[in-house]
């Protein structure tokens, strides 16, 4: 199967302090990974599109200058939430699509950032 | 992408087959349903997807109906670790996914 890990699991950081959450294929290659937001009894919003050596897509709302997204190689892409608050508190997931091959997304298990 | 419209929760109970509903009534001809579940503080994972024909795997069934305008996802057996919020998704074969509310699906002893 596809398998795409995020990494820390959890976060606690200070307000105003920057946090780098990390999201990884682990057996394939992705051109193209997501990087989704969940609040608290929320579904989840997607917040930007980000593809392999070039600059991410964000939605319409999303501070692109707030969060910011690399992604230097087909296994990584980093969503670094920059300055936050108590408010950017969340569940931050990222999903992978293959390469090559299907549409499917694969998701990865979410990492819950807590903003004091 | 068309919008899907979903009860907000059911009970099942374990060992019984789930019949998850899902209406797409402007769905397009290009447009498939993909199917997604996300248990409690996890990411979503994948369950299935079709575009006109039935589909089945290891997981569970997707019934389309003639139309296309709705379908039901199908957990043959439900077990307690099936409990979770299901999303059913009209989307055509771009990347992105738009998540709705979903039903919580809770699976009863």
């Amino acid at each position: 199967g596809a398998v795409v890990s995020q990494h820390p699991s959890r976060v606690i950081c200070k307000s105003g302090t920057s946090v780098k959450i990390e999201c990884r294929s682990l057996d394939f290659q992705a051109t193209t990974m997501f990087w989704y937001r969940q609040f608290p009894k929320q579904s989840l919003m997607l917040m930007a599109t980000s593809n392999e050596g070039s600059k991410a897509t964000y939605e319409q709302g999303v501070e692109k200058d707030k969060f910011l997204i690399n992604h230097a190689s087909l296994t990584l892409s980093t969503l670094t939430v920059t300055s936050a608050h108590p408010e950017d508190s969340s569940f931050y997931i990222c999903s992978a699509i293959r390469t090559s091959g299907s549409y499917e997304q694969y998701f990865g298990p979410g990492t819950r950032l807590t903003v004091t | 992408d068309a919008k899907t419209t979903q009860p907000p929760s059911m009970d099942c109970a374990e060992g019984r087959a789930a019949n998850l509903p899902c209406n797409h009534s402007t769905i397009s001809g290009n447009e498939y349903v993909y199917w997604y579940r996300q248990i409690h503080s996890q990411g979503p994972q994948y369950i299935i997807h079709g575009l006109k024909n039935n589909e089945t795997n290891e997981m569970a069934s997707l019934i389309i109906t003639e139309d296309r305008k709705s379908s039901t996802l199908i957990l043959p057996h439900a077990t307690l670790r099936d409990t979770a919020v299901y999303y059913c998704i009209a989307k055509s074969n771009d990347y992105k996914l738009s998540f709705g509310a979903g039903t919580t699906v809770t699976v009863r002893a």
